[in-house]
This record gives C-alpha cells, structure tokens and sequence, in this order.
C-alpha cells in the first residue's frame, strides 16, 4: 500500500519557538489532510488542502501543499504547550479512505 | 453528545478468544471507517463501509470482520485474536461530499 513519509518523526521544541514537520510522497498527490491528535487521544482534523501551491493558515498553523503535489508541510509559530501531539498528512484516495502518513511526534517544553 | 462513540475503550483478551468492538455515530454519516493505530503510532487504514459498499484493505486478514446493522453503526469483529492484533482501533465516519473524518475515542486492545 502507499505510504507517506513524515520528518522529523519527533521533535523536540522550547515553547515560543517555531515547529515544521514535511510530508513526502513518491507519487503525486490528489490532496492532503492535516490531523492532529493529543496524547492519549484520537486524530482530529485540521484541514485539506487540494491545489498544487496552495497555502492556507489557521491562527498560528501553516499549511503549504508542494507545487509538485508530492509534498507538504505544517509550520507553527510560536509553539505553546497546547500544541503537543502528533501531527499526522494523509492522504484521501478515490475510494474516500484515507492513508495516513508516520506522523511527526511534537513535545514542547515549558 | 459524543458524536462517534466506540465501546469498550479498554479491552484485555487472551489469545485465540473472539471479541467485538462497537461503534456508533450520531452525525448521520453514511460512510464509516475503521483504523488500526500500532504501539509505533502507525495509522492504517482496515475498511471503509457505507449501505452499498464495504471496502477492504487487502492487508487485514481475514479474522477481522466488519458488521453494520444499520447506518450509525459499523462493529468490528476479531475471531482467533492473536498478540500482533494488540493495538488501538479507531472508527471514524464522513458524510458523503465532505472530506474530514470524525474518530471516535478508541479502543485499545491488549492481547496477552
């Protein structure tokens, strides 16, 4: 089955400073989603970004879809506590299912 | 309201046992999911499920049984459980022409 690599796989960041994590994928991509899931938790959605180029941002999250269409990233400035979890890209096949990338692994120290 | 839920949320079995795990969701989607979560945090896909179609991933084997009695629910039914079934599983629903995913809280299975 596909699979999306995700770097770093974790992270370690002092709060207030920025955080990236990059999704690859050795085949083009017919769109990404962003989910986050806390520790403990279960993966909540973020976004879906669909277009070649494409950036979008949510208060302090960017989103940025490769014009290549074979990556992506996530970028928050400005980390706080509340950002720790797991960030997870997927992609949503025709069939509508979704395959999930190896997910980047976020601490932030207080 | 919660509005995918999975019951249980913690479920230790021995091997060989047969085990279900139910869900439920409230949202009136009409496409349901379920998701195998391992200790490495891997998310992988095991079937999606709507009233016309089920849609399997050809890597789950198949002890592994998805059952609907009707559109809020998608139970998940394990015969012969073996150690490497330990994990957390999540289900998740959509509405058709929309593309976020709800999951549910998860449950995590221990087989020992």
């Amino acid at each position: 089955g596909q699979q999306v690599m995700q770097i770093p796989q974790y992270q370690h960041v002092q709060e207030g400073e920025d955080f990236t994590t990059y999704c690859n994928s050795s085949t083009t991509l017919s769109n990404i989603q962003w989910y986050k899931q806390r520790p403990g938790g279960h993966p909540v959605f973020l976004i879906q970004l669909v277009k070649s180029g494409e950036v979008k941002k949510q208060k302090r999250l960017t989103f940025q879809f490769g014009e290549a269409k074979k990556n992506s990233s996530l970028h928050i400035t400005a980390t706080q506590t509340t950002d720790v979890g797991t960030y997870f890209c997927a992609e949503q096949t025709g069939a509508n299912n979704l395959f999930f990338g190896t997910g980047t692994r976020l601490t932030v120290i207080p | 309201d919660t509005a995918v839920s999975q019951t249980p949320k913690y479920l230790v079995t021995q091997m060989g046992n047969d085990k279900s795990i139910k869900c439920e969701q409230n949202l009136g989607h009409d496409t349901m999911y379920w998701y195998k979560q391992d200790s490495k945090k891997f998310l992988k896909i095991m079937f999606s499920y709507n009233n016309k179609e089920l849609i399997i991933n050809e890597t789950v084997p198949n002890r592994f049984s998805p059952k609907s009695p009707d559109k809020a629910h998608l139970n998940l039914h394990i015969n012969s459980l073996e150690l490497g079934d330990s994990a957390v599983y999540f289900c998740a629903s959509r509405v058709r022409g929309a593309y976020e995913q709800y999951f549910g809280p998860g449950t995590r299975l221990t087989v020992t």
